[in-house]
């Protein structure tokens, strides 16, 4: 079974629009992290926004916030105010168990591809 | 610049050749990891190095090679790939305990390897 589905292969989204990118997850650890990545066509993996099992609060960082469901088990991106230099492809992460520290070990998802259009 | 460099950036090798992938971080992390990205799979954890000692290695073939000759260095060295061997290959490093982990990998820009 998947560990991280992300069930929307692409997505369009006019400039200056909000746009949310779905990801569920599947755990069966207490303590387990999220992320998300931006992957542009340079190949680069750019992180974009971490997510604690144990925080209360969804997490922000600046245009992205992490709509955060925990019974649910999902983590879904919400980008407001789209950019042009938004497109790109979005990963979901998941860091399963104690952040031990070194070597933490991520499972990705199959990605989304972002198109942000005029 | 993520301070993750890997080089080359791209490299065509015929399925006899034998080549290497470098990764180099300055950023004082003790981690580093190879993941395969191939079109439409999520990415793939091929191995993982804990201060320079290797900790993990998925089920890879022996055709790919690890190196780990300090925390700041890791080489992938290839051989008698196969074309399925196609794919973008990402270095990543982490950072210890005392950031909490929080942002997971610094990864570098990738190698786009093509096998002929």
């Amino acid at each position: 079974a998947q560990k991280i589905t992300q069930t929307q292969p692409g997505m369009f989204v006019q400039e200056k629009e909000a746009v949310t990118l779905d990801c569920t997850y599947d755990t069966s650890d207490q303590s387990y992290g999220l992320f998300w990545y931006k992957q542009p066509s340079s190949g680069e993996m750019i992180f974009l926004i971490y997510q604690g099992s144990y925080d209360e609060q969804n997490a922000t960082e600046g245009r992205y916030s992490l709509n955060f469901q925990k019974a649910r088990k999902s983590a879904n991106l919400v980008i407001s105010a789209s950019q042009l230099g938004d497109s790109a492809m979005y990963f979901c992460a998941m860091r399963e168990g104690e952040d031990t520290g070194t070597a933490s070990k991520l499972t990705f998802g199959t990605g989304t591809r972002l198109q942000v259009t005029l | 610049e993520t301070g993750v460099t890997q080089t080359p950036r791209h490299l065509v090798m015929g399925m006899t050749n034998k080549k290497s992938l470098k990764c180099e971080q300055h950023l004082g992390h003790n981690a580093m990891y190879w993941y395969k990205q191939s079109a439409k799979k999520p990415l793939e954890l091929m191995f993982v190095y804990n201060f320079k000692e290797q900790t993990e290695n998925n089920s890879v073939p022996s055709r790919f090679s690890p190196e780990c000759p300090n925390s700041s260095h890791l080489f992938l060295h290839l051989h008698t790939l196969q074309p399925e061997d196609s794919a973008l290959y990402l270095c990543a490093s982490s950072q210890d305990r005392s950031s909490r982990g929080k942002r997971g990998y610094t990864f570098g820009s990738g190698t786009r390897l093509t096998v002929v």
